[in-house]
Formats: C-alpha cells, structure tokens, sequence
C-alpha cells in the first residue's frame, strides 16, 4: 500500500532563507509526483509536476527533485517571502489504480 | 479561462440528510476527480469520472456517489449523513484524467454535518 510521509509538518523561517521541504512515498510505481500549495480554506494550487521519468522540474523560485529509486522528493524553495507561508502538499500517483495519493503537507510560516 | 467552480461553497446540514455538491471543470477537462479533506485523514481520493463513466474508486462507503453529465459537470451525493462526513469536498479537473496530467483544483465546499 502506498504511502506518502512529509516532513517537516511545520516550519517557521525568516524572510529571504531558502528551504527545503521533503516527500517521501513507499512504493517506487508511480507516474508522477505532483507539489500543491494550500492557502487556509481554500483548494490547491499545483506547483509543479514530475513525471516519473524525470528528476527535477523548476518554475521561478521553486524546483523540485525527483529520486523513485529512493523514494524521495524535495522542494526547495529559494529567498522565501512571507507570501510563501501556506501548506505545502505532495501527491504521487500509483502506478496501481492512477490513484492520487497524497501526504498530510508541510505547514509554512515565513516571517517578515 | 475560467477556473474550477464549485457550488455551494458552504453547507451545514443534520444527520441523516443527504447533500448534493456540484462541480464545473475547466472548459475542455473531461476529467473530475473528488477529494474529502480532513484534519484527521487529510486528502482523500473518492472517485474520478471520465466521459461520464466512473474510471476510479477510492476507499469510501457506497453512501459516497457522483456523476457526471456530457457537458463534463460533475456531481457528488452523500446520502444518510454522518457527523463524521464534516470534510472540505474538493474537486480537481484534468484534460484527459488518469491522474497523469496537472489537476486543477475548486475552491472547495466545506460541509458541517450537526
């Protein structure tokens, strides 16, 4: 069964620190791995998505890595702001099923 | 193009009642994926509807069910309503679906089951 593990669940960080913010999932079958942010009540946004073929994508100040074999992802997020701070969500999707299976998010808080 | 749009975006209901939400995906998405998201078990897949046949099932009781109509707008019903199906329901389009593309999520309805 496929799981997927975030950590940290919280971070809290000054403004202009870059950071890193990790994913971890059991089962190396997946398509791809996607990064969402969460801003309070509100849906997702998708940041970036990895196909599974790939290692890294990057869109501006963010880039995320991909690593199947050890089941690993990281977004590492550069000269952080405070409009960064929301919840940081990764979601992979099963090779079994094309489910999306997602991790329980990484919660920012970046000061000014 | 306009976003995902969900309808209502707030809803309390009562035990026992049953809901219906509604879904409209971006122009040109076939695909609708539902979400539950809650504090204790976080995001949860329900179901994906593709030209309105069900392609995927997630891990939820047969009180969860949905459609999807030709013009791509989905539904989501919860019949017999539990205290424990207080959730955020978030749907999620996508050009073709399967889950190999970038979904676009809604804002979301939050429902409140007292």
């Amino acid at each position: 069964k496929q799981e997927v593990t975030q950590i940290p669940a919280a971070l809290s960080v000054p403004e202009g620190e870059n950071l890193v913010l990790n994913c971890s999932f059991t089962d190396s079958a997946i398509y791809n791995l996607q990064w969402f942010r969460q801003d309070p009540g509100k849906g997702l946004t998708s940041l970036l998505l990895i196909q599974s073929s790939q290692r890294e994508q990057t869109s501006g100040r963010l880039n995320a890595s991909l690593d199947k074999s050890s089941g690993r992802s990281t977004l590492y997020i550069a000269a952080s702001q405070p409009g960064d701070s929301a919840t940081y969500l990764c979601a992979v999707v099963h090779t079994g099923g094309f489910k999306t299976i997602f991790g329980a998010g990484t919660r920012l808080f970046v000061k000014a | 193009k306009a976003g995902v749009t969900q309808t209502p975006r707030y809803l309390i209901k009562t035990r026992g009642q049953q809901v219906t939400l509604s879904c409209s995906p971006i122009s040109g998405h076939r695909s609708v994926s539902w979400y539950q998201q809650t504090p204790g078990q976080g995001l949860q897949f329900l179901f994906e509807y593709f030209s309105e046949t069900q392609r995927n099932k997630g891990n939820f009781p047969g009180r969860f069910s949905g459609r999807q109509f030709s013009n791509s707008r989905s539904e989501m019903n919860v019949s017999t309503l539990e205290l424990g199906d207080s959730a955020l329901y978030l749907c999620a389009s996508s050009l073709v679906g399967g889950n190999q593309e970038t979904q676009y999520f809604g804002p979301g309805t939050r429902l409140l089951v007292l």
